[in-house]
């Protein structure tokens, strides 16, 4: 089975800066999928931001964007001009050719007035 | 509705009674998945389900954990003689069959176990 490691069990931001998490991700798949959830103390899970391992430009939405390094097998997020609503756990998911997602055991990030 | 619909948000039993707990997918989604999620921890994977029929339900903990899918879209988790570890907040997702899509979560429940 895809595992996929989150290093960083806690992170903090200053607000307005911008803070970098880490996932890596063990496959010997060529075509797969990964995504950045964000989950608030509401526990509703929310998609942040999808990467396509076929695509080597990196994914960007608004103040969110992905370093996707396929042969180092890392997808990290970026969150530029954090602000207070950015505070939540966030979870690096992998899915394959099955139907399988995997998930990291999240980084929990707090943002800092 | 447009969402994963869960039911109940929160439920408090006993120790020893048996629970259920309903997930309700978005129309058309054929994968559906079962997850559980102790306080501040990540997702624990329960089983997973394409259609009514389960391909992977290596992740329930025990023989009291099932599940079951009907019709291709509602799922019962179940949950027998409940023990006090199994409080946690179960969270169900769907899926359209495989490609690019992500998971839709539910806004799962919460399940206490007194």
């Amino acid at each position: 089975a895809q595992t996929v490691t989150q290093s960083q069990p806690e992170m903090s931001v200053q607000e307005a800066e911008t803070v970098t998490l880490s996932c890596t991700y063990d496959t010997s798949e060529s075509d797969y999928y990964l995504f950045w959830y964000k989950q608030p103390p509401s526990r509703q899970m929310i998609l942040v931001i999808r990467q396509e391992a076929y695509k080597q430009q990196n994914a960007t939405e608004n103040r969110f964007s992905v370093n996707f390094q396929k042969a180092a097998k890392s997808f990290s997020l970026k969150i530029s001009d954090s602000q207070l609503g950015d505070a939540a756990m966030y979870f690096c998911a992998y899915r394959g050719t099955g139907n399988q997602f995997y998930f990291g055991t999240g980084t929990s990030l707090t943002v800092i007035p | 509705g447009a969402g994963v619909s869960q039911s109940p948000s929160n439920k408090v039993t006993e120790k020893g009674k048996d629970v259920e707990l309903r997930c309700d997918p978005i129309s058309g989604h054929t994968a559906l998945y079962w997850y559980r999620q102790s306080l501040g921890q990540g997702l624990e994977f329960l089983i997973y389900f394409q259609g009514n029929s389960a391909p992977d339900k290596s992740g329930l903990p025990s023989d009291r954990f099932s599940a079951e899918r009907t019709g291709g879209s509602v799922s019962t988790l179940t949950i027998q003689r409940t023990q006090q570890e199994d409080s946690a907040v179960y969270l169900c997702a769907s899926s359209p069959d495989r490609g690019r899509t992500e998971a839709f979560f539910g806004q799962g429940t919460r399940l206490t176990v007194v």
